[in-house]
């Protein structure tokens, strides 16, 4: 049962434009969520995140978007540059616990000159 | 400063052996992490330490999985009986403090079981 889902395996857009990529979760009791990026054979990069108490996180050309009544978040990457080209992971958190990462199977995008 | 590194970067064992992939996290991080990455899924948890104790080993798949952190920085992840279903890509990552929500990925050891 996947807690933490990316429902779009891959994303594309052109250079400039709006990049949305959209998450879903299904715990109530996740209360922090994450945005990794990754490129292949790195280890993911910590992007930005946001706390439950809030609904909108911002950073530079980068939003994160919370609704929680839908248990749904998403990033915005404004405008795109080719070198936001990379997998984009979703992750989630519990507060108390291990606080372990919960991660979604990620998102591709491609940002094309 | 240095960022999370493991080692070896690649490991090549036949089916049956005995691997230890090590973690060396950021200077003055006291919790450590192991997640494994299988082609085309996330991260999935395996254990997180804080400081010498496992906090939470409850995603290592079975008994042929362990992990140690004997001095609170360094950990070696040991996988015995190696099966091909072991191949993957193992992350550590390391953040300042159990809570400290924001984690910080290593390079990651990427195993492969023929």
């Amino acid at each position: 049962d996947q807690q933490v889902k990316q429902n779009s395996p891959s994303l594309s857009v052109q250079e400039g434009r709006i990049s949305i990529l959209n998450c879903d979760y299904t715990n109530s009791m996740f209360d922090y969520f994450l945005w990794y990026k990754k490129y292949p054979a790195e280890g993911p990069t910590f992007l930005i995140s946001i706390s439950s108490i809030k609904d909108k996180n911002e950073d530079g050309r980068f939003t994160v978007f919370l609704n929680k009544s839908a248990k749904h978040l998403s990033l915005h990457i404004v405008p795109s540059q080719p070198g936001d080209s990379a997998v984009y992971f979703c992750a989630a958190s519990a507060q108390g616990g291990s606080e372990k990462l919960v991660f979604g199977k990620g998102t591709k995008l491609t940002v094309n000159p | 400063g240095a960022g999370v590194s493991q080692t070896p970067s690649n490991k090549v064992t036949e089916k049956g052996k005995y691997v230890e992939l090590r973690c060396d996290p950021i200077s003055g991080h006291t919790a450590l992490y192991w997640y494994r990455q299988s082609l085309g899924q996330g991260p999935e948890f395996l254990i997180y330490f804080q400081g010498t104790g496992a906090a939470d080993d409850s995603g290592l798949p079975n008994d042929r999985f362990f992990a140690v952190r004997p001095e609170g920085s360094v950990s070696t992840l040991k996988i015995q009986r190696t099966e091909r279903g072991d191949s993957a890509v193992y992350l550590c990552a390391s953040s300042l403090s159990a809570g400290a929500y924001e984690q910080y990925f290593g390079p990651g050891t990427r195993l492969t079981v023929t």
